[in-house]
């Protein structure tokens, strides 16, 4: 049984470009949320998806999007990069309550 | 809003037992989570807690206390590979998103 996974898995871009990240879901999940950690700091949660919506938001700006398909992978976008966008992106998914996380897309903003 | 907060770092001794606490802050507060992550690996998932009282899952133990918006999760028979960072978060009844506190990097000496 697959868990979950991302990609790529590093990626390096420049300040103003824009950038799509990966993820598919555990095998049975429905619902996809998106984390962003940096440094030193526990992940932040951006958004969730269910059934191809966005069902729940964090603090972060429009630059932000997402997107879920029907089988429930999903993806984030990020457009108008700023340095403070690098971190490490983790996706994780759920089917009630628990939440398991793949191993994350390491981003850096040059 | 919502405040978790758990010690920056601790240092504890191979064979002992370690407890990291956690308090919060949160209205609509439905259930607390313990992460273990390892340094640039992906969060896993240690524990839940919904109720009040203490669930325990091998070396690991979780407790809760819903009135007092307190939890720790107890290490015992440390090892070596149990130095990591270990995460608390909530989830409120507002939806399933997690909230995460900054983390609690454990080292563990021989």
């Amino acid at each position: 049984d697959a868990g979950v996974t991302q990609s790529p898995t590093h990626l390096i871009k420049t300040r103003g470009q824009q950038v799509t990240l990966r993820c598919s879901p555990k095998s049975g999940h429905d619902t996809v949320s998106w984390y962003q950690q940096a440094l030193g700091q526990g992940p932040q949660f951006i958004f969730q998806y269910y059934e191809e919506e966005e069902r729940q938001r964090g603090n972060f700006p429009d630059r932000f999007s997402g997107h879920q398909f029907p089988n429930y992978s999903s993806e984030l976008n990020v457009n108008a990069l700023l340095l403070g966008d690098s971190a490490l992106y983790l996706c994780a998914s759920s089917l009630v309550d628990t939440q398991y996380f793949g191993p994350g897309t390491r981003l850096t903003v040059l | 809003g919502q405040n978790i907060d758990q010690p920056t770092e601790m240092t504890a001794t191979e064979g002992a037992i370690v407890q990291i606490n956690c308090t919060y802050q949160t209205s609509g507060f439905n259930g607390l989570f313990w992460y273990q992550q390892h340094a640039g690996e992906a969060p896993t998932f240690l524990s839940y807690n919904v109720l009040d009282g203490l669930e325990e899952k091998g070396r690991f133990s979780s407790f809760l206390s819903r009135s007092k918006g307190y939890s720790y999760l107890l290490l015992k028979e440390l090892q070596m590979k149990d130095s990591a960072s270990y995460l608390c978060a909530v989830s409120t009844t507002r939806g399933d998103d997690m909230r995460f506190g900054a983390g609690t990097r454990l080292t563990v000496k021989p």
